[in-house]
């Protein structure tokens, strides 16, 4: 069965310390990885997007790496601030399918 | 490029009842999903339009939930009949399949409408 697991399912860090998010997928057959960021009662806001050719992406102090040998990919995030408290969520479209398969998500606190 | 828009944001409803939601994605972007998630949960898929064609429907769709996507424009998800295990925030998708325009393959989403069933 194609899953897709985000653990732990909740994150506490002081300000200024980095991120690391894990994303693991039990299929390697993927076509692309896209991570969201979810504020709380709000939609998806989408950070970062990974073809299956790609081994890594980067947008500002966010970078995502993507190793479909072992089924995962990790997103980093320098620098936390309290701004980037949230719940992030990692998501799989597998090679010849349209939709996305979601993680549970990471809910990250950062404290001032 | 106003991203995807929903409507209504919020509605409550009393069990029995019928709802529909709307979706306007991206202008030109002809691939539409309806998402549903509840809490603690990531979205799950539920449907799935190119064009104007329903090319996909998760098991999750029951026959009380209908989509429809006229013209290939915005889409509608109708709920018949709500129970309350419907209650969840519903969340619309757009992408597109051209080659090489911004967010190829990208899905982007809209704000959600969260649906309270009483």
């Amino acid at each position: 069965k194609q899953e897709v697991t985000q653990i732990p399912a909740a994150l506490s860090v002081p300000e200024g310390e980095n991120l690391v998010l894990n994303c693991s997928f039990t299929d390697s057959a993927i076509y692309n990885l896209q991570w969201f960021r979810q504020d709380p009662g709000k939609g998806l806001t989408s950070l970062l997007l990974i073809q299956s050719s790609q081994r890594e992406q980067t947008s500002g102090r966010l970078n995502a790496s993507l190793d479909k040998s072992s089924g995962r990919s990790t997103l980093y995030i320098a620098a936390s601030q309290p701004g980037d408290s949230a719940t992030y969520l990692c998501a799989v479209r597998w090679s010849n399918d349209y939709k996305l398969s979601f993680g549970a998500g990471t809910t990250v606190t950062v404290r001032a | 490029d106003t991203g995807v828009s929903q409507d209504p944001r919020h509605k409550i409803t009393k069990r029995g009842q019928n709802v529909t939601f709307r979706c306007d994605p991206i202008s030109e972007h002809n691939r539409l999903y309806w998402y549903r998630q509840t809490l603690g949960q990531g979205p799950e898929f539920l449907t799935y339009f190119q064009n104007e064609a329903q090319l996909e429907k998760s098991r999750l769709l029951s026959d009380r939930f209908s989509a429809e996507r006229p013209k290939g424009s915005f889409s509608t998800l109708e709920i018949q009949r709500t129970e309350q295990g419907d209650s969840a925030m519903y969340l619309c998708a757009s992408s597109t399949r051209v080659t090489g325009g911004p967010g190829y393959n990208e899905q982007f989403f809209g704000p959600g409408t969260r649906l309270t069933v009483l």
